[in-house]
């Protein structure tokens, strides 16, 4: 059964504090990583998508790291905003159309 | 519409109901998806539509739950005789092209279901 943790479940943070959460999946048969951004009421929008070992993705504030072969990735906020306030959600991808995701970990950044 | 787009937001029914969910995804786009997100838990795959045709429908929980697209368009997930362990976000996203693993997808904002 294909599983993909996310820690910490939950995080509350200062404005400007920098941050980072983990995603672990399967080191066999990976193809790719995504990284989502989920505010409430609104779409799951993707920031990442991530094919090889040892990629690094940024976009502004936001970036990401991958290890596929112990089977991470990071995700990091430096200097956290309340705009950041979202669920971030990662899913693995063994190839094809079905992608695992995990639960997510929901960042509160407070101002 | 420039994204995709679900429909009811939100819908409470009463156990036993049977309730429709509908997804327009973006013009164009051959893949489907839906997921489902019960409290606490990550995204649950249910279904994959490419065209009109479900090649894997093995996420579907139970007989109860069916879905459908028409037109390479529009789908709708059907829930018959709802269970409160059906309450949950149920999200459709589309892409591009037949999918691969590294393909974006777009998500609608899901419909909350609370079945009371």
């Amino acid at each position: 059964i294909l599983n993909v943790e996310q820690s910490p479940q939950s995080l509350h943070v200062q404005e400007g504090d920098s941050t980072n959460f983990t995603c672990s999946f399967p080191s066999s048969n990976f193809y790719a990583l995504h990284w989502y951004r989920w505010e409430t009421a609104k779409s799951p929008e993707a920031l990442f998508v991530m094919t090889l070992n040892g990629d690094e993705k940024k976009k502004g504030r936001i970036s990401a790291t991958l290890n596929t072969k112990e089977g991470y990735s990071y995700l990091y906020i430096k200097g956290s905003q309340p705009e950041d306030s979202a669920t971030y959600l990662c899913a693995f991808s063994t190839g094809g159309f079905k992608t695992i995701f995990g639960a997510g970990t929901r960042l509160f950044v407070k101002a | 519409g420039a994204g995709v787009s679900q429909s009811p937001s939100n819908k409470v029914t009463e156990k036993g109901k049977d309730v429709e969910l509908r997804c327009d995804p973006i013009s164009g786009h051959t893949a489907l998806y839906w997921y489902r997100q019960s409290l606490g838990q990550g995204l649950e795959f249910l279904i994959y539509f490419q065209g009109n045709s479900a090649p894997d429908k093995s996420g579907l929980p139970s007989d109860r739950f069916s879905a459908e697209r028409t037109g390479g368009s529009v789908s709708t997930l059907t829930i018959q005789r709802t269970q409160q362990e059906d309450s949950a976000v149920y999200l459709c996203a589309s892409s591009l092209v037949k999918v691969r693993g590294d393909t974006e997808a777009f998500f609608g904002q899901g419909t909350r279901l609370t079945v009371v």
